[in-house]
């Protein structure tokens, strides 16, 4: 079963437009982390945020938010005012207990195209 | 401080030929990962390391596939022999080693096997 799930192949919008990306996650641990990376067109993987399983609170930094939800094992990213240098391909990722915490299972990434 | 290194990054070879990419993690770094990127599969772990020590091989896809890490501060993933369906963009990443810290990327070594 695959323990990250990002349904959103690809989202086109419009600059200044919002935009939610989708992260439902499947785990039997109580204890886990959850991540989201972005990988711009230059192919390197940046990391944008971390929250661990007993931090429900929302995040938010300038134009990007996170929603965790552990109720829907969803981890979900929004970004506001979107601009063109949004345009990226964002990975969703787990780390569980019964690893140490060591391994990263990543989702499939959902492209982001922004438009001017 | 530097990031984490990778060489060369673009690397292309014929197929049957041995191919070595490079890695040298963040200093004070315990943790190391090796991950392939393909389309069709996305990003895969290989192998990671924990104080130069492999931890855990399960991704690695077949025996031409081997990593190594001598030192703290360098490891290499080599493919002997070489096949078209290798290609692909191989990151390493390296962490602190704490739990759930977050992985720091290399920009990653692009391979094409002819």
């Amino acid at each position: 079963a695959q323990k990250v799930t990002q349904a959103q192949t690809e989202i086109s919008v419009v600059e200044k437009e919002d935009v939610t990306l989708d992260c439902v996650y499947e785990t039997r641990d109580t204890t886990y982390y959850l991540f989201w990376y972005k990988q711009p067109p230059s192919g390197e993987l940046v990391f944008l945020i971390r929250r661990n399983s007993f931090d429900e609170q929302n995040e938010i930094s300038g134009r990007y938010s996170w929603n965790f939800q552990k109720s829907t094992s969803s981890f979900n990213f929004t970004i506001t005012a979107s601009q063109v240098v949004d345009s990226a391909v964002y990975f969703c990722a787990l780390s569980e207990a019964d690893t140490g915490f060591q391994k990263l299972v990543f989702g499939t990434g959902t492209r982001l195209l922004v438009s001017p | 401080d530097a990031g984490v290194i990778q060489s060369p990054r673009h690397e292309v070879t014929e197929m049957g030929q041995e191919v070595t990419l490079r890695c040298k993690p963040i200093s004070g770094h315990n943790s190391l990962f090796w991950y392939r990127q393909t389309m069709m599969r996305g990003l895969e772990l290989l192998i990671y390391f924990n104080n130069n020590v492999p931890i855990d091989d399960s991704g690695m896809p077949e025996d031409r596939f081997s990593a190594k890490m001598p030192n703290a501060s360098f490891s290499t993933l080599k493919i002997q022999p070489s096949e078209p369906r290798d290609s692909a963009v191989y990151f390493c990443a390296s962490t602190p080693g704490l739990a759930g810290e977050e992985q720091f990327f290399g920009p990653g070594t692009r391979l094409t096997v002819l």
